[in-house]
């Protein structure tokens, strides 16, 4: 298994770009989180889905961020414009479950953001 | 609101040194409790979890932590680090009526000094 697979691993932008974040989930784990990890916020959920119906976007800062889950094994994470304060490491993450036990989330590699 | 306070920001320790981490959660309920670890430029991984049963819990690499649930405490610990053990630990939570979202506490670097 090839685990949480993330692209890209690094963007540079420039600030009012727009930034697409991918992720595939580990195959059969029906659940989707991201997160974002700042040094000063540390780690923060900002979206998760459940069979790919988002569930809980609390976490999302912005109108300018915005998340997808078209299929089971694909999202994605878009900020439009992207702004300086935005840069981040973004992480993925699907658990395994079983039964209603969530046992243990895995985590991509994460996608590091630069906004100029 | 839920929120998991890790004591500890930076630790600096020689190798051989022992560890404790220190982790308090504030939730009313019953929880499901984790460590994850973060080596420089990889992605979190899990070391241990606890949800249930004997609040002494083995992980991988030598790790254990303790669950006092009338401290609301999860403390992780190691009797004798390796330099290898250099990385960013956090502790997470998540109620047990599931959803899956895990609060995380802010992270303590540990830098083991060989």
């Amino acid at each position: 298994d090839a685990g949480v697979i993330q692209s890209p691993r690094h963007e540079v932008t420039e600030m009012g770009q727009e930034v697409t974040l991918r992720c595939k989930p580990i195959s059969g784990h029906d659940y989707l989180f991201w997160y974002r990890q700042t040094m000063m916020r540390g780690l923060e959920l900002l979206i998760y889905f459940n069979n790919n119906v988002p569930i809980d976007d609390s976490g999302m800062p912005e109108d300018r961020f915005s998340a997808k889950m078209p299929n089971a094994s694909f999202s994605t994470l878009k900020i439009q414009p992207s702004e300086p304060r935005d840069s981040a490491v973004y992480f993925c993450a699907s658990p395994h479950r079983t039964g209603h036990n969530f046992n243990e989330q895995f985590f991509g590699p994460g996608t590091r953001l630069t906004v100029l | 609101a839920q929120s998991v306070s890790q004591h500890n920001h930076h630790v600096i320790l020689s190798e051989a040194a022992s560890l404790e981490l220190g982790c308090n959660y504030s939730y009313g309920g019953t929880v499901n409790l984790f460590w994850y670890v973060q080596y420089p430029g990889q992605h979190l991984q899990l070391l241990l979890k606890y949800f249930s049963g004997d609040p002494l819990v083995k992980g991988i690499k030598g790790f254990e932590a303790e669950f006092i649930k009338s401290k609301f405490s999860f403390n992780l610990r190691k009797p004798s680090v390796q330099w290898s053990d250099t990385a960013e630990y956090f502790c997470a939570v998540t109620p047990t009526s599931n959803t899956g979202k895990l609060i995380f506490g802010q992270g303590t670097t540990l830098q083991v000094k060989p």
